[in-house]
């Protein structure tokens, strides 16, 4: 499988709860994005990698929230003290810096409840 | 206040007819994408355009960044084709606004 795979596809949790989603990219991609998407909107923007380097973060990304690409390959997204306006989709896509034609590719997403 | 607005939000059309979703935005892009997402979630990438017309399969996308607008049209639409589309700019610095989506059924 060459796509972006995210992991696990569903996550159920209750409140309060730590809650950490893993996406691993394309491998020749060194580009990896973050996005949330809540029910019948389009998706949000959370953060982003080049490499290691997170260099760019949306406000929407609380204290809660933290990303972390340690060798600029797999990406793991965690959300602290979980609420329940954290239910939502939580997609991860790949890009590589310069590819102008392909564009981006997703992952199918992990949707986590909080309950 | 959206940066990007998709109509008509809800589509349905019988199979074979020829649907046209459609995408403004405000704001100065480097590339448009169109998505396409099923009800599992999962999105896939149809288009990446920054000018013009491209061409897939049944698939079409235009273009006009004068009057920062796009089309994706579907010729001979089938069930098979029941998805969410999303419309996504991509703005300088590489951030991405995204439309809410077109919900698009084809019936039999």
């Amino acid at each position: 499988d060459t796509g972006v795979s995210q992991d696990p596809r569903h996550k159920i949790t209750k409140r309060g709860q730590n809650v950490t989603f893993r996406c691993d990219p394309i491998s020749e991609h060194n580009r990896l994005y973050w996005y949330r998407q809540t029910l019948g909107q389009g998706p949000e923007f959370l953060t982003y990698f080049q490499n290691e380097a997170q260099l760019e973060k949306s406000r929407l990304l609380s204290d809660r929230f933290s990303a972390e690409r340690p060798k600029g390959s797999f990406s793991t997204l965690e959300i602290q003290r979980t609420e329940q306006g954290d239910s939502a989709m939580y997609l991860c896509a790949s890009s590589h810096e310069g590819d102008v034609y392909y564009g981006y590719t997703f992952g199918s997403g992990t949707r986590l409840t909080v309950v | 206040k959206n940066e990007v607005e998709q109509s008509p939000q809800n589509l349905t059309a019988q199979e074979g007819e020829f649907i046209t979703i459609n995408c403004s935005y405000s704001v100065g892009i480097s590339a448009l994408h169109w998505l396409q997402q099923h009800p599992g979630g999962g999105i896939v990438s149809l288009f990446m355009l920054s000018s013009g017309k491209k061409k897939h399969g049944r698939l079409i996308a235009t273009i006009n960044i004068q009057e920062k607008h796009s089309s994706l049209h579907i010729t001979a639409s089938h069930p098979r084709d029941s998805a969410v589309y999303i419309c996504a700019v991509r703005i300088p610095g590489n951030q991405f606004y995204f439309g809410t989506g077109t919900s698009l059924t084809v019936i039999p």
